[in-house]
């Protein structure tokens, strides 16, 4: 059973690097046809899809955020990684990392990791 | 203002049919892509509920469907129970934006 873990710091300094990791365990992330994404839900609202990568590299970025955000994966560690630069309070979240199935017409998240709450404050 | 449109909120007593709507333009739904479905309960991650417009994961009960029509969507649940509280999220894909989308959300409250 694929399951997926995040990790990181829970507080970061606003103007600094926020710098997530997914796990994954069960499965192998070098799968084909399988993607790797992150999600994130700001406290009390909705979520937002912020970017995906394949195993072997090709990565997707919400235009809205693709100029802060870095998207990489381990696959010796099968691992893949989050980081989001010059980051606001409007990027206090939980991020969510998750497998991302994606086929013509079609793509959705399944599993997702349990979620890490992210604060930017100083 | 979220790309997909969903209810803030719907609500009905243990044991009715509850339906949430999912409303789309013609760059998403409209276009041809499938919508998925997340149930959220309170304090945890979204889960997979339903996925490609009407296909239920193993394990989630068939008192749960789904269906797609034209630019929308939509969740029904009927024999509504006190755990099927929580949040509910439909999901697609936007040609315009080139991102994948997710609505607003819904709040649902067993009575």
């Amino acid at each position: 059973q694929l399951q997926l873990q995040e990790s990181g710091p829970g507080l970061v300094k606003p103007s600094e690097t926020l710098s997530l990791t997914c796990t994954v365990s069960g499965g192998s992330i070098t799968r084909s046809s399988y993607y790797w994404g992150w999600i994130r839900q700001p406290p009390g609202k909705g979520l937002e899809w912020i970017a995906t990568i394949s195993y072997n590299g090709g990565t997707s970025y919400n235009p809205s955020l693709k100029s802060q955000v870095t998207i990489s994966v381990d696959t010796s560690k099968n691992q893949f990684s989050l980081k989001l630069k010059s980051v606001t309070a409007a990027d206090t979240a939980v991020y969510y990392c998750a497998r991302h199935v994606d086929k013509t017409l079609t793509a959705y998240f399944d599993p997702w990791g349990q979620g890490s709450l992210v604060t930017v404050s100083s | 203002q979220s790309v997909l449109t969903q209810p803030p909120s719907v609500s009905g007593a243990p044991g009715q049919r509850v339906t949430i709507s999912c409303t789309g333009t013609s760059s998403n739904i409209g276009a041809g892509y499938d919508v998925h479905w997340y149930q959220q309960l309170p304090g945890t991650a979204p889960k997979l509920l339903v996925y490609v417009n009407d296909i239920r994961p193993s394990g989630v009960p068939d008192r749960i469907s789904a269906s797609k029509s034209d630019t929308s969507a939509s969740l029904a649940i009927t024999g509504l129970q006190a755990e099927d509280e929580g949040d509910y999220y439909c999901q697609s894909y936007d040609s315009g934006l080139s991102i994948w989308v997710f609505g607003g959300g819904t709040k649902l409250t067993v009575l």
